[in-house]
């Protein structure tokens, strides 16, 4: 079966410093790979994605995401935080031979602090 | 830029009534989905639908639940005799293929009262 982790429920960061959101997986097959973010009242808000290729991609709003296969890790990272990115993130899994749904993580609270 | 829609925005119902959850998925889209979310908690899976048919659902969708795309547009969730703790976000997403991307709409917020 597949699952995901988000080890931490809060993380602070400064404005201006970079930010690291973790997220480990765990699946049967090949991971399809996903952050979304959710903004109060909200729905989910694409992010970024690894299929396959090269281990770092980059996204939205100047966020990147780097795959581990040895790790089973996808840490979302962003080199400046802004306020404004302040929000639930979620990662999320997929198995390449599995089913269609994605199985979300349960969330990571991002505070960026001015 | 094209969104999925939901409507309506808030719902509020009696426990044992029938409500209709309605989402218009991005056009060219092919692979529809509802996903839940009671507050403060994980978006969890209930149902994914593709040429005009269930693909794949999880626990949660019962025999309470059913989806329906009625015409070109529509995708619709039927939850028949509501509980209390069906009291929760409703999100309805959809992709162009597979593996993509899923975009989702703003959600639907159920109260069952």
């Amino acid at each position: 079966a597949q699952s995901v982790a988000q080890p931490e429920d809060q993380v602070n960061v400064a404005e201006g410093n970079p930010l690291t959101v973790k997220c480990t997986y765990s699946v049967s097959g090949n991971p399809y790979l996903f952050w979304y973010v959710q903004y109060p009242n909200r729905g989910l808000q694409f992010l970024l994605k690894y299929i396959t290729g090269d281990n770092l991609v980059k996204g939205s709003y100047g966020f990147e995401a780097e795959f581990n296969k040895s790790q089973t890790s996808f840490h979302l990272k962003k080199p400046s935080a802004l306020v404004s990115d302040s929000a639930l993130y979620f990662c999320a899994v997929r198995a390449d031979n599995y089913g269609q749904n994605f199985v979300f993580g349960p969330g990571t609270r991002l505070s960026v602090l001015p | 830029e094209p969104e999925v829609t939901q409507t309506p925005s808030h719902q509020v119902t009696q426990m044992g009534q029938e409500v209709i959850l309605r989402c218009v998925p991005i056009s060219n889209h092919l692979y529809f989905y509802w996903y839940r979310q009671i507050l403060g908690q994980k978006v969890e899976f209930l149902v994914s639908f593709y040429n005009n048919e269930i693909s794949e659902k999880s626990e949660i969708f019962d025999d309470q639940f059913s989806v329906e795309r009625p015409d070109g547009s529509n995708f619709t969730l039927k939850i028949r005799s509501t509980k209390l703790e069906d009291s929760a976000m409703y999100f309805c997403a959809s992709s162009e293929a597979l593996y993509n991307e899923q975009f989702f709409g703003p959600g639907t917020r159920l109260t069952v009262l």
